[in-house]
């Protein structure tokens, strides 16, 4: 089976612009979740898409949202980019019924100049 | 109530040594608590998990300690080797496929020869 896919794994945007990522789930999977991860915060939970539905939320500001579509692929998407928007932004897929375990694709690095 | 706490931030370890990153957390509700394992360019991909029926969980040369009265749990590394040199996070979640997972701001753990 592939991986979690992610596109594009750079991107350079400046302040004001928005930004779309992708992430393509292992075949099967029906949760997708979406993590930014910064040097010495870790890992902070945005959100996390099953069957189309947005299931659970982190405490992120409204210029984050995403979506899903019927095929489990997911987009990101971040309006208005700030400078602290700067990051590595990774998605995880898993079966979203029966197991907890994650699977990360290796993220897409977000620079906001 | 939904942060996982971690330490240390950095750690150095001999070639042969024992690695040990502490793990805590505040929500009860939490009951399930994986460790992940990530590699520069890579996405997190799961170590190894612990559920709080059990003190103690091993698998090849690592271990998760779990203290439910003291809502902490770890991870020891035996005979660690360079090729462990990695990041590591700690996480929780409320033990269902529907629970988001909060992880921990990780460790960075150097194994020097």
């Amino acid at each position: 089976k592939a991986g979690v896919t992610q596109t594009p794994r750079y991107l350079i945007k400046t302040r004001g612009q928005q930004v779309t990522l992708s992430c393509s789930p292992i075949s099967g999977h029906r949760s997708v979740s979406w993590y930014q991860q910064t040097p010495g915060q870790g890992l902070q939970f945005l959100f996390e898409y099953f069957s189309e539905t947005q299931r659970n939320k982190g405490n992120f500001p409204g210029r984050f949202s995403g979506r899903q579509f019927s095929n489990s692929r997911s987009e990101m998407n971040v309006s208005t980019l700030e400078l602290g928007d700067s990051a590595l932004y990774l998605c995880a897929s898993r079966d979203g019924t029966t197991n907890e375990k994650l699977f990360f694709g290796s993220g897409t690095q977000l620079s906001v100049l | 109530q939904q942060q996982v706490k971690q330490s240390p931030q950095s750690l150095i370890v001999q070639k042969g040594g024992i690695s040990i990153i502490n793990c805590a957390y505040e929500n009860t509700a939490f009951d399930y608590f994986p460790w992940y394992q990530q590699f520069p360019g890579k996405g997190p991909a799961l170590l190894i998990a612990i559920r709080p029926d059990v003190s103690e969980k091993k698998e090849g040369r690592f271990t998760i300690s779990f203290n439910k009265s003291a809502k902490q749990f770890s991870l020891h590394i035996m005979d660690s080797q360079p090729g462990d040199s990695a990041t590591y996070f700690c996480a929780a979640s409320k033990g269902t496929s529907y629970d988001k997972v909060i992880f921990g701001p990780g460790t960075s753990l150097s194994v020097i020869p």
